[in-house]
């Protein structure tokens, strides 16, 4: 166990919905990155936010939008979905926000299915 | 721009085997950071080790060691004895430090999977 987590295990919803994927770091970290993964595009960085500010933006769709609230928990909001966004969706934190030596720890990851 | 090439896509081996999964690597950062995750059949990343760029000693872990070669940019992960709880997709990963915010560029992964 990681200790970070990540609400729901599944989601199953239908295109042009929206949803909201919950994530809370590991006690005493202040980043959180979330990733896509998907067949073919592997492992996507997505976005990282350190202590409530957005730090880095990578391969994240302007219908995709995160932030993190005070209490450290980060959401990741997908919206006007496609079937192309079916993927496992993972959170992972660590400690810092530009330590390179820092490891990044996964959660269990969200498995959203778009019908 | 970073970058980490796992060629072996997928590998079968038998129960006992040891199996080499490589890894390749493209920085312009003298200092950085490598990694090997495990991806079991569950789903979760698992962090399995970290290694700086100024520290090329092997490493061993139970079963696992690393060999990691600078002048060759690659950070090789061994399996000895192989065992059927081996079998997951493990990723190799590169970390460099960028002002305010940590950038980390994972490989394609590579799918062991171990024949009872």
């Amino acid at each position: 166990d990681s200790g970070v987590t990540q609400t729901p295990k599944h989601l199953i919803t239908a295109t042009g919905q929206r949803v909201t994927l919950r994530c809370s770091p590991r006690s005493g970290d202040l980043s959180v990155y979330w990733y896509q993964q998907s067949l073919d595009q592997g492992l996507q960085f997505l976005i990282q936010y350190y202590n409530g500010e957005e730090r880095a933006k990578g391969n994240i769709l302007e219908r995709f939008s995160a932030q993190q609230f005070p209490d450290l928990h980060s959401e990741l909001n997908l919206s006007s979905l496609e079937l192309g966004d079916s993927a496992l969706y993972f959170c992972a934190s660590s400690p810092r926000t530009s330590g390179r030596s820092d490891t990044q720890y996964f959660g269990p990851g969200t498995r959203l299915t778009v019908l | 721009a970073q970058k980490v090439t796992q060629a072996q896509t997928e590998i079968s081996v038998v129960e006992k085997e040891d199996v080499t999964l490589d890894c390749v690597y493209e920085t312009r950062d003298t200092t950085y950071y490598l990694f090997w995750y495990k991806q079991p059949p569950s789903g979760e990343l698992v962090f399995l080790i970290r290694r700086n760029s100024f520290d090329e000693q092997n490493e061993i872990s139970g079963r696992y060691s690393w060999n990691f070669q600078k002048s060759t940019s690659s950070f090789n992960f061994t399996i000895t004895a192989s065992q059927v709880v081996d079998s997951a997709v493990y990723f190799c990963a590169l970390s460099e430090a960028r002002r305010g915010y940590q950038k980390v560029t994972f490989g394609t992964g590579t799918k062991l999977q171990v024949i009872p």
